[in-house]
């Protein structure tokens, strides 16, 4: 089992429809949570972090935490055409020293105008 | 501030060639890291270091050595360039818990 799983994609969506993106990791005893988004040639930057369990929301982006299920996602609401890049999903864990992140392979978003 | 740069942006080895990414930030963050990543693929930790004089390897160190120092720099080198080590990358430095990323550095070994 990979240690942070993401549905490689792609997802296409409707320009203003509501994009959402899921990731998975193993690690229980993971702590902080975090999306990043990457645009294709570009290094990632990060645009979304949660560290408890619930919604934490930042503009169009809300990110969504259960760690009984270990499961965290993004969504993006009126996506947009300059949405449209690999969205990363990384974790922070016990297992990583806390200061090691651990990345998913990423799932490519396309919005459609 | 400039960030986190690297140099250089892109390079071709022939096999068995040697070479040194460098990367260096001026955010005096101790915390730095090398990536590489794989086409289709997510980033994989190579070298990490928690400050000047302090390395440690991370999942995919093999053909690949660091050093660190000073705060600021924190170069890669590739003694015996392999096909394998064909990839883009990332220098990364760490504030909190947010990492800064570097625009990369794509190598191809032929």
């Amino acid at each position: 089992q990979k240690e942070v799983e993401q549905n490689s994609g792609p997802l296409s969506v409707p320009e203003g429809a509501i994009a959402s993106l899921n990731c998975t990791y193993s690690d229980r005893g993971s702590q902080s949570f975090f999306w990043y988004r990457q645009y294709s040639g570009k290094s990632p930057e990060l645009i979304m972090s949660i560290y408890s369990n619930g919604d934490k929301e930042d503009g169009r982006f809300t990110a969504q935490l259960n760690k009984a299920s270990q499961y965290v996602s993004l969504l993006i609401r009126d996506s947009q055409p300059s949405d449209s890049a690999t969205y990363l999903c990384a974790v922070n864990g016990l297992n990583t020293g806390g200061f090691k992140t651990i990345f998913g392979a990423g799932t490519r978003l396309f919005v459609k105008a | 501030n400039a960030g986190v740069t690297q140099t250089p942006k892109f390079r071709i080895l022939k096999i068995g060639q040697s070479m040194t990414l460098q990367c260096t930030q001026d955010m005096n963050h101790n915390y730095m890291y090398w990536y590489r990543q794989d086409p289709g693929m997510g980033l994989k930790l190579i070298y990490y270091s928690v400050g000047a004089g302090i390395t440690d390897k991370g999942e995919v160190p093999n053909g690949y050595n660091v050093s660190r120092s000073t705060t600021e720099d924190f170069p890669l080198r590739l003694e015996l360039a392999a096909p394998s080590q064909t990839s883009v990358y990332f220098c990364a430095s760490m504030r909190g818990n947010e990492q800064f990323f570097g625009p990369g550095t794509r190598l191809t070994v032929l």
